[in-house]
């Protein structure tokens, strides 16, 4: 079974408005971490932010936002008021005891912002 | 801190080759991992160490490839003999250990073409 799940292949997406890319993750380990990842067309893999399993709050890094729903095991990924800039692939992760806290990522999914 | 550091940036090599990919973490990171990306199969985990001790290589595609790790300071990734099927991005990523709540940082990535 897939541990980390990112349906969204591609998105379209029209600049200035908000966006969200879908996340979710199965683990049976209470402490664990989430966190998302941009990889723009230049190739680097740049840290965005971090969801920990026991954080009250959704965690929140300027224009990005996690939408932390526990219960559901989903931590979706929310950047407002997108850019340009923002066009990208995006990636989500996880860190738990069970898997040695390697990081085990999702496929990814592509965003595309429009003019 | 100038961040994980790859070399080369770049590399061509004709089929049969040996190859030697480098990087240096962190200081302080005791986690390092060495990924491959392509566009069929996304971002894959090839070895993870800690501590300068491979936890996990079941990633390892065959015997071709090997990872050494003598030091903190300093890993490589070797794949000998080299096939076009190999052509990737390689990317290694170091962290803090055994920590669910730290992200990984990733150096530039180092592009592969074997001929």
């Amino acid at each position: 079974a897939q541990k980390i799940t990112q349906t969204q292949p591609g998105m379209f997406v029209q600049e200035k408005e908000a966006v969200t890319l879908d996340c979710t993750y199965d683990t049976s380990d209470p402490s664990y971490g989430l966190f998302w990842y941009k990889q723009p067309s230049s190739g680097e893999m740049i840290f965005l932010i971090y969801q920990g399993s026991y954080d009250q709050q959704n965690a929140t890094e300027g224009r990005y936002s996690l939408n932390f729903q526990k219960a559901r095991k989903s931590a979706n990924l929310v950047i407002s008021a997108s850019q340009l800039g923002d066009s990208a692939m995006y990636f989500c992760a996880m860190r738990e005891m069970d898997s040695n806290y390697q990081l085990i990522w999702g496929a990814g999914t592509k965003l595309i912002i429009k003019p | 801190d100038a961040g994980v550091i790859q070399s080369p940036r770049h590399e061509v090599t004709e089929m049969g080759q040996e190859v030697t990919l480098r990087c240096k973490p962190i200081s302080g990171h005791n986690s390092l991992f060495w990924y491959r990306q392509t566009m069929m199969r996304g971002l894959e985990l090839l070895i993870y160490f800690n501590n300068n001790v491979p936890i996990d290589d079941s990633g390892m595609p065959e015997d071709r490839f090997s990872a050494k790790m003598p030091n903190a300071s300093f890993s490589t990734l070797k794949i000998q003999p080299s096939e076009p099927r190999d052509s990737a991005v390689y990317f290694c990523a170091s962290s803090f250990p055994d920590r669910r709540n730290t992200e990984a940082f990733f150096g530039q990535g180092t592009r592969l073409t074997v001929v």
